[in-house]
């Protein structure tokens, strides 16, 4: 089974940076993703991690520790548009396709 | 790029009536692709794994009957909500890992938004 916890909501000031969190509790880890998902839109892909570390992909950067059960979102230089939800998922199981989501965050830019 | 394109977007319907969903990889294949259903400021929760040339598997909870999936060709998967009731009102999202976006990657139809009467 899943346990993947993330902050409701967050509210952040344009330009500025926030760091969305993501715990998880899982059997047969098998990878972590985060995905952007705005209002009555599909969610898009954003970072993948499978090894301990950052990934940096401009803005948007990503780490996991896997020792701990944790991930987080990094995103710099905000920008109105980057108001959306972002969704921490978990793959599990060798061979396994399919993504268990946390709930979501909720992310507010504010001016 | 993986392009998954759903269809419709949008859909009303009288209470007991079936719907269908259609879900096409647009320009790679896909064996496997996955239906997911949310509700509003909630999660992706998964609902099933639809399978090409095979039965689909459902999550705990999902009767098979009442959500018939049918994945025919590479290409196509299709989810039917049979005799929907208002509480079948949901955002379905379906998905397929592959194409350009790489092996690891879902990626997702732009969903259906349903809304029994």
């Amino acid at each position: 089974g899943q346990n993947i916890d993330q902050p409701t909501e967050m509210t952040a000031t344009e330009g500025a940076i926030v760091q969305i969190n993501c715990t998880y509790q899982t059997s047969g880890f098998n990878g972590l993703f985060w995905y952007q998902q705005h209002a009555g839109e599909a969610p898009t892909f954003l970072s993948y991690n499978v090894l301990d570390g950052l990934e940096e992909k401009g803005r948007f950067s990503s780490f996991l520790s896997r020792s701990k059960g944790y991930s987080y979102l990094l995103l710099k230089e905000l920008q109105m548009k980057d108001s959306a939800s972002y969704l921490c998922a978990v793959r599990e199981g060798t061979g396994a396709n399919n993504l268990f989501f946390g709930t979501g965050t909720r992310l507010t830019v504010i001016p | 790029g993986a392009v998954v394109s759903q269809h419709p977007s949008r859909v009303i319907c009288k209470s007991g009536t079936s719907v269908k969903i259609e879900c096409r990889s647009l320009d790679f294949q896909a064996t496997t692709m996955f239906w997911y259903r949310q509700f509003p400021k909630k999660s992706l929760m998964l609902m099933a794994t639809s399978n090409e040339g095979s039965k689909a598997t459902y999550e705990q909870g999902v009767e098979k009957d009442k959500f018939l999936i049918n994945h025919a060709s590479l290409t196509l998967s299709t989810l039917t909500v049979t005799s929907a009731h208002p509480e079948d009102s949901s955002f379905y999202i379906c998905s397929a890992r592959g194409g350009g976006a790489g092996a690891n990657v879902l990626t997702f139809g732009a969903g259906s938004r349903l809304t029994v009467l």
